[in-house]
């Protein structure tokens, strides 16, 4: 089946400008995350939704940044006026719902921002 | 935060050799998965471990769920070119957030 999609793939703005990056999770997992992964690095989780839960945004870097997830799919992970340390790979991931693998983490090929 | 640590950073090994890297944390885990991330792309999951002195094969990766659930290692047998990119840990400390450690590139030489 389909996986975690993403778009755009590679997206260059310049310094102030608003970015706004899709993520379309595995068709029935109900839970949705946002990472961040600079060059070389590990990932850096962002925010988390499961379901109709308000969701965990304890890894949100500054208030430029915020992401909606409308009618429990499709989510979108807006910044704002964006920074050149905000240049960086944004990874989308889903997994099942609530159950034995819903650990599991699937992630989609992720948005390259480049902040010029 | 969650401290995890990954070693080795990166790994040159001839093809057909055996690797094994390790990753260990500051507290419990009571999940551990290893993903592996070619360029370009995003991490993909190969293998899960829920359970304390779990050991659990993926074709030639074996990975084991250490019995303090503060340490995971992930084992390939018999390299090959394929196996070429970034290794990545995670755990789960009890909460839905996966933490990630820091990767190891694994290069392997024909």
């Amino acid at each position: 089946g389909a996986g975690v999609s993403q778009s755009p793939s590679n997206k260059v703005t310049e310094k102030g400008k608003d970015v706004e990056l899709r993520c379309d999770p595995i068709s029935g997992h109900t839970a949705l995350y946002w990472y961040r992964q600079s060059l070389g690095q590990g990932l850096e989780f962002l925010i988390y939704f499961q379901g109709n839960s308000a969701p965990d945004k304890s890894g949100l870097p500054s208030d430029r940044f915020s992401a909606e997830r409308t009618g429990g799919s499709v989510s979108t992970l807006t910044i704002q006026r964006t920074q050149q340390e905000d240049s960086a790979v944004y990874l989308c991931a889903s997994s099942p719902p609530p159950g034995s693998h819903s650990y599991e983490q699937y992630f989609g090929p992720g948005t390259r921002l480049t902040v010029t | 935060g969650q401290q995890l640590n990954q070693s080795p950073q990166s790994m040159f090994i001839q093809e057909g050799e055996d690797v094994s890297m390790n990753c260990t944390s500051s507290s419990i885990f009571n999940t551990w998965l290893w993903y592996k991330q070619d360029p370009g792309e995003g991490p993909v999951l190969l293998i899960a471990l829920y359970k304390a002195g779990e050991l659990t094969s993926n074709g030639r990766l074996t990975a084991q769920f250490g019995i303090t659930r503060k340490d995971s290692f992930l084992n390939i047998s018999a390299s090959i070119p394929s196996d070429v990119g970034i290794y990545f840990c995670a755990g789960r400390p009890g909460a839905n957030n996966l933490f990630f450690g820091t990767g190891t590139r694994l290069t392997v030489i024909p």
